[in-house]
């Protein structure tokens, strides 16, 4: 059974960066038929997208994060991880990371992290 | 960007309901579009892919349907279990983005 656990700080301090990892097992993450991707959800709000990469690294940001936001994956770890620059209280969420099944008309994210909550503060 | 809305923002039924959810997208996504379940303190859990797809495991009360800009979800004679909050989400763009979510709860 594929899973996935999100790991790091739950505490960062505003103008700092955010690193999260997600490291996956029971699976491979260098499956031709996925992408691995980060979603937030702010307290008592929606889901937004952050990005996602695939095993050879290509990756793709959401336009509103872009230019604070680097994903990266490393495939002899079985990880793929987040980092989002100089941070405010608005990044305040719950971070989850999942895999996106990617073929021809099906791109969904079936398999979920359990999220971790990372409070920006001083 | 591709905006979904969702309707109602919120949703009281009772047990044995049937409910449904709608989902609009401000363009057309074809069927580019999936449903989430989402109980408090957890992950969202797939329910409906590609617009009326039923994921491995979900209980055939729950359907979807639709293409283009209008979507539903429904769910027949509601259980216990299925009050949580739903996220319609579309695929079709490389910025993938999400409903504002509708909450089911008891009446």
């Amino acid at each position: 059974q594929l899973q996935l656990q999100e790991s790091g700080p739950g505490l960062v301090k505003p103008s700092e960066t955010l690193s999260l990892t997600c490291t996956v097992s029971g699976g491979s993450i260098s499956s031709s038929s996925y992408y691995w991707g980060w979603i937030r959800q702010s307290p008592g709000k929606g889901l937004e997208w952050i990005g996602s990469i695939y095993h050879s690294g290509s990756n793709y940001y959401n336009p509103s994060l872009k230019s604070r936001v680097t994903v990266s994956v490393d495939t002899s770890k079985n990880h793929f991880s987040l980092k989002l620059s100089s941070v405010t209280a608005a990044d305040t969420a719950v971070y989850y990371c999942a895999r996106r099944y990617t073929a021809i008309l099906q791109y969904y994210f079936d398999y979920w992290g359990q999220g971790t909550l990372v409070t920006v503060s001083s | 960007d591709i905006q979904m809305t969702q309707s109602p923002s919120s949703l009281s039924a009772s047990v044995g309901d049937r409910v449904t959810i709608t989902c609009r997208a401000s363009q057309s996504i074809s069927t580019y579009l999936n449903w989430y379940q989402q109980k408090p303190g957890k992950a969202p859990k797939l329910l409906i892919y590609t617009a009326s797809s039923l994921q491995s495991g979900v209980p055939s009360r729950f359907s979807g349907s639709g293409s283009g800009t209008d979507f539903t979800l429904t769910i027949n004679s509601l259980q216990r279990e299925d009050f949580a909050t739903y996220y319609c989400q579309q695929s079709y763009s490389t910025l993938i983005t999400f409903g504002q979510g509708t909450r089911l709860e008891i009446k």
